[in-house]
């Protein structure tokens, strides 16, 4: 059975940092991209990263480029997600997430609460 | 950016009715749409992938369909359990984007 199961968040202060961390079970973590998905309180879905099988290749949207990290360790079965400089707008509660085939996204964790607030 | 209209917002609808949602792609994006169902509280549950796929595990009364860059999530035969919010995902090029979703209510 496929398990993602992230931790890591709370509440931080604006320009801040966080790290979370996602643990994944039930799959051969190093033959599947990655991704984390974000969403804010009583909105929709926005994707913030993807990150390639051996992590060579990270995407991002304009929106955490330059701000947020993905990353890997294929050999503990962990994927990340590394944030700094916090804005409020990224308060949501944010979901680890597997691409099927480098496509679309076929499993999802049970998500982690992020609150940027001073 | 590739932007993601999707349609209606909400939708109300009574047992075992037919229910369609759509999304319209602003570029081509051929099959790389995906369908997704959230309840409240919990993760969203992949419906539809490749545009027209069934995912695993999925009722059939789930349907995806393609016209040029509109697609289409159908629900035959409303059940209570269909209830939720739905969303569409393009995941053909980055920045990958979702729909706005659909609240679909039982009447």
């Amino acid at each position: 059975e496929v398990q993602l199961v992230e931790s890591g968040g709370g509440l931080v202060q604006p320009g801040r940092s966080l790290k979370l961390s996602c643990a994944a079970s039930g799959f051969t973590f190093s033959n599947y991209y990655m991704a984390w998905v974000r969403q804010a309180p009583k909105k929709g879905l926005e994707w913030v990263a993807t990150i390639s099988t051996s992590g060579s290749r990270t995407y991002y949207p304009d929106s955490v480029k330059g701000r947020f990290t993905i990353s890997r360790d294929n050999a503990k079965s962990s994927l990340y997600l590394q944030m700094n400089s916090l804005k409020s707008e990224d308060t949501a509660t944010y979901y680890c997430a597997r691409h099927d085939r480098g496509s679309w996204i076929d499993y999802w964790g049970q998500g982690v609460m992020v609150t940027v607030s001073s | 950016d590739i932007q993601m209209t999707q349609s209606p917002a909400s939708l109300s609808a009574s047992l075992e009715e037919i229910v369609t949602i759509t999304c319209q792609a602003s570029q081509d994006i051929g099959n790389y749409l995906s369908w997704y169902q959230q309840k409240p509280g919990k993760s969203p549950q992949l419906l539809i992938h490749s545009a027209t796929s069934l995912a695993d595990g999925v009722p059939s009364r789930f349907s995806g369909s393609r016209s040029g860059t509109q697609y289409s999530l159908k629900i035959n035969r409303l059940q209570v359990e269909d209830t939720g919010i739905y969303y569409c995902l393009q995941h053909y090029s980055a920045p990958y984007t979702f729909g706005a979703g659909t609240k679909l209510e039982l009447k």
